[in-house]
């Protein structure tokens, strides 16, 4: 059964403090890896797709990195605004169904 | 371009009841999955509709069912409401074998059942 844990849970930041959140991932034959942003009482918003180990892929302050059991979304210098629930999702096999973790959610003070 | 669309927004159901939800995917999509995301929970897998079958399921009850018309859009159906449905329906298209199948989601419809 595929499992995703993200962490940490929370994570509160002062603006312009740089981070990262954790992706770890135990899937069988890993298809590719997605990340989103959700904000409250909104539908996820798609970031990045990684697809093999050694993979980077990069948007304005966010960078997302992947491994073979885990993924890091890196924030540089965050903002106010980047402030959203971030969630991680492997998909595994021929149906690139993806699975979801908890998400990691995220609050940037000015 | 026209992203994910949902309706309703929102809904207020009482147990016992049936609810249907809609979507009308990306503009260029083929492929609609529905998710369900309970608060605090990341967005659980219900299944997905292809050329107007379903394609894969999840672990859900066969309460939860849908279909796809020709014009790729979908609607969700739950029958035999129970307090434990309430939560965030999400929508989600995607191009069939297109590069990672990457899925875009819609702004979600919020179940309230009492």
């Amino acid at each position: 059964e595929d499992q995703v844990t993200q962490s940490p849970e929370a994570l509160r930041l002062q603006e312009g403090e740089s981070s990262s959140l954790n992706c770890s991932y135990t899937v069988s034959g890993l298809r590719g890896l997605f990340w989103y942003r959700q904000d409250p009482g909104k539908g996820p918003e798609f970031l990045f797709t990684l697809y093999s180990a050694g993979e980077e892929k990069e948007k304005e302050r966010l960078k997302a990195t992947l491994t073979k059991k885990e993924s890091f979304l890196h924030i540089t210098a965050p903002k106010p605004e980047d402030s959203a629930t971030y969630l991680c999702a492997p998909a595994s096999g021929g149906s690139y169904i993806p699975t979801f973790g908890r998400g990691t959610s995220l609050i940037v003070h000015p | 371009d026209a992203g994910v669309t949902q309706s309703p927004t929102h809904l207020i159901k009482t147990r016992g009841q049936q609810v249907t939800l809609r979507c009308s995917p990306k503009s260029g999509h083929d492929t609609v999955s529905w998710y369900q995301q309970a608060l605090g929970q990341g967005p659980q897998f219900i299944f997905q509709y292809y050329e107007e079958e379903e394609r894969q399921r999840g672990n859900f009850p066969d309460r939860f069912s849908g279909h796809q018309f020709p014009n790729y859009s979908s609607e969700l159906n739950v029958n035999a409401l129970l307090l434990g449905d309430s939560a965030l329906y999400l929508c989600a298209s995607s191009l069939s074998r297109g590069v990672g199948e990457t899925q875009y989601f819609g702004p979600g419809t919020r179940l309230l059942v009492l």
